[in-house]
């Protein structure tokens, strides 16, 4: 398999424009995260999906940010518009969950990320 | 709200020390908790999870434990190489989800 995919991998853009990162997770997981990365706030998650369907969208930070998963093999997360604050990278992760059988032992997967400039 | 602190945030030693990284957390209700490595400009690779029941896990020169009870884990690194600098960061997850919550992780670097 060839793990998580992310595009595009950087993407500098200007105040204003609409901005859209992409993912592909890993065939037959059915969660996925995404995350975004700062020096002043860390590793914090923005949205969680399972079987497509947004669960915790709590990390969301604003109106602006907006994702979809519109099957099981394909994710998009939509900045409109843009701001220099929100420059980052942002990750996409996926995992298998079971559903009513909980695995402890399992563990998410990440993509490379996309590095994100708003100038 | 669970809250997750790494010690020291960076390391800088010469090649052949013996490394612990600290990891504590404000809730011991949790399933696991994981380590992971994230080298620069990449995303994060698991190294080794510990289950809620276990007390430590294995893999090669890297030793990780846990206990619950005062909301610590640690992370050993036997004989350090200048191919572990990276960035190590702990993660825990609560019960019943695979939400984790992540720590801001330990810069380390290893100077041959």
């Amino acid at each position: 398999d060839a793990g998580v995919i992310q595009s595009p991998r950087h993407e500098v853009t200007e105040m204003g424009q609409e901005v859209t990162l992409r993912c592909k997770p890993i065939s037959g997981h059915n969660s996925l995260f995404w995350y975004r990365q700062t020096m002043m706030r860390g590793l914090e998650l923005l949205i969680y999906f399972n079987n497509n369907v947004p669960i915790d969208d709590s990390g969301m930070p604003e109106d602006r940010f907006s994702a979809k998963m519109p099957n099981a093999s394909f994710s998009t997360l939509k900045i409109q518009p843009s701001e220099p604050r929100d420059s980052a990278v942002y990750f996409c992760a996926s995992i298998f969950d079971p559903g009513d059988s909980f695995a402890s032992t399992d563990t998410q997967y990440f993509g490379p990320g996309t590095r994100l400039t708003v100038l | 709200k669970q809250e997750v602190t790494q010690i020291p945030a960076a390391l800088s030693v010469p090649e052949g020390e013996n490394l612990v990284l600290n990891c504590s957390f404000t809730d011991s209700a949790i399933y696991n908790l994981q380590w992971f490595r994230q080298d620069p400009g990449k995303g994060l690779t698991s190294l080794l999870l510990i289950q809620s029941s276990q007390r430590e896990q294995t893999s090669g020169r890297l030793n990780a434990s846990l206990d619950k009870s005062s909301g610590r884990s640690t992370l050993y690194i036997a004989a350090s190489q200048p191919g572990d600098s990276a960035t190590y960061l702990c993660a825990v997850i609560r019960g019943g989800s695979y939400i984790p919550t992540f720590g801001r992780g330990t810069s380390l670097i290893v100077h041959p």
